[in-house]
């Protein structure tokens, strides 16, 4: 199973939206509507943003939100603000309770 | 709250088993529906799954490392480990476990714990 795709980076002002996406195929990402994104600063433990696409958990601000369309998953910040500049990790299940993941993306703010 | 603690040798002599414990408290590892996993990160990588396991016994491991990884649980200590044979330096990374909401998105990591494997 490969990777997904995800840009190396992104970047964006405070205030702005930024989108970073995640491309797989059909047997993964395309295929089940369980695509999850985490966030990590590094030294700390990637932190739960996103699941079933859609879905937030509890405390997870609303500027944070996913979409998908065909094989690609995408999860888009809203109003940039400094404390999100982290790397951000998609995952995909890719059926008999397998899952795999991105490989990563570097949010900066400018 | 439920926490997870990673513990474990945090350096490992080539051709050796890398073996390492997740510790789970604020809730039973045995009495709930969950699936329990391992993934790492090597130095400058991503994220890699290593494997998950159900709370019954059932395992399923990444296929790139599937004839050298082994999962199971602990009820008795409510924890689970992980591990990993043959390690070369390719298996240096950070490794977490985290449990996992279904089978399909992991709600919950433990901090991480560094592995070298270097003799």
């Amino acid at each position: 199973q490969s990777a997904l795709t995800q840009p190396r980076s992104v970047s964006g002002s405070p205030g702005q939206s930024v989108t970073i996406s995640c491309t797989g195929t059909s047997s993964d990402v395309g295929a089940y509507n369980y695509v999850s994104w985490y966030q990590h600063h590094p030294g700390k433990a990637p932190k739960f943003m996103i699941y079933d696409v859609t879905k937030r958990p509890s405390g997870v601000p609303d500027r944070f939100s996913g979409s998908k369309s065909g094989n690609t998953a995408s999860l888009t910040i809203s109003g940039l603000q400094a404390e999100d500049e982290a790397d951000y990790y998609c995952c995909s299940y890719t059926g008999s309770s397998s899952v795999v993941f991105g490989g990563g993306t570097k949010l900066t703010v400018l | 709250q439920l926490q997870l603690q990673e513990s474990g040798p945090g350096l490992v002599k080539p051709s050796e088993t890398l073996s390492l414990t997740c510790s789970v408290s604020g809730g039973s590892i045995s009495r709930s529906t969950y699936f329990w996993g391992w993934i790492r990160q090597p130095p400058g990588k991503g994220l890699e799954w290593i494997g998950n396991m159900y709370y019954s016994g059932s395992t399923y491991y990444n296929a790139s490392l599937k004839s050298r990884v082994t999962i199971s649980i602990d009820a008795s200590q409510n924890q689970f480990s992980l591990k990993l044979s043959s390690v070369t330096a390719a298996d240096t990374a950070v490794y977490y476990c985290a449990r996992l909401l279904g089978s399909r998105a992991f709600d919950i990591w433990g901090q991480g714990t560094v592995v070298t494997v270097s003799s």
